[in-house]
């Protein structure tokens, strides 16, 4: 376990589904990332949750929609996805100033049928 | 964050041989993290560099960090099997959002 917990580990949802991406991070940390990994891709920064303060990638599309209730917990909803939206989702967490490097979920492995 | 270039793709090592990976930059970078992915695994940090020609070891790993801040290598010293995986280097700019590197995924053979 890495401190980041990710749910569900698998997901294959249709294009008219609506489904969540849960993170929870027991380390204390400040802040929260979703960061996309697709085949032959660097990691995608998606969205950025910071002290409460949310950053977002301006070319993350709308159907991908993040909420940060407190500073524990991190979703990812997702509606009318397309089939290239089906990728590795990265939830990371860390010490803002602390130096520490991310510490990353094991990921939701999402297919898009 | 940080625009950083990683060469090379890819990088076939027989066990034993040595292996090193390059990050690069056309701007100064304010600091410089790396990471190791195992197959089918996620992203776990090895390690961050902050001062200019700095060099820190990790068993076989050695990190180094440009004079000029715009780039960095990682080094393995005598591969072995448990080293299989991708290597990102990742930087983070003045909004402290990290960047990775698109990786370098080594393969060793027994």
């Amino acid at each position: 376990e890495t401190g980041v917990t990710q749910t569900p580990r698998h997901l294959v949802m249709g294009m008219t589904n609506k489904k969540s991406l849960k993170c929870e991070q027991h380390l204390g940390h400040n802040a929260m990332y979703w960061y996309k990994q697709s085949a032959k891709k660097p990691l995608e920064l998606m969205f950025v949750y910071s002290l409460e303060e949310r950053v977002e990638n301006n070319s993350v599309p709308s159907r991908f929609s993040p909420e940060c209730p407190n500073s524990s917990h991190l979703f990812l909803h997702l509606h009318t996805l397309q089939p290239e939206d089906s990728a590795l989702y990265l939830c990371a967490s860390s010490q803002k100033g602390a130096g520490y490097g991310y510490t990353f979920g094991s990921g939701t492995r999402l297919t898009v049928v | 964050g940080q625009q950083v270039m990683q060469i090379p793709q890819y990088q076939h090592v027989q066990e034993g041989e040595d292996f090193t990976t390059y990050c690069n930059s056309s701007t100064t970078l304010s600091n410089i993290q790396w990471y190791k992915q195992r197959p089918g695994g996620h992203p776990v940090f090895l390690i961050q560099l902050v001062k200019s020609g700095e060099v820190k070891k990790q068993k076989r790993l050695t990190f180094q960090f440009g004079e000029a801040k715009k780039n960095s290598s990682l080094h393995i010293t005598a591969t072995q099997t448990t080293d299989v995986g991708t290597y990102f280097c990742a930087s983070s700019g003045s909004a402290r959002q990290l960047t990775f590197g698109s990786g370098t995924q080594l393969t060793v053979l027994p």
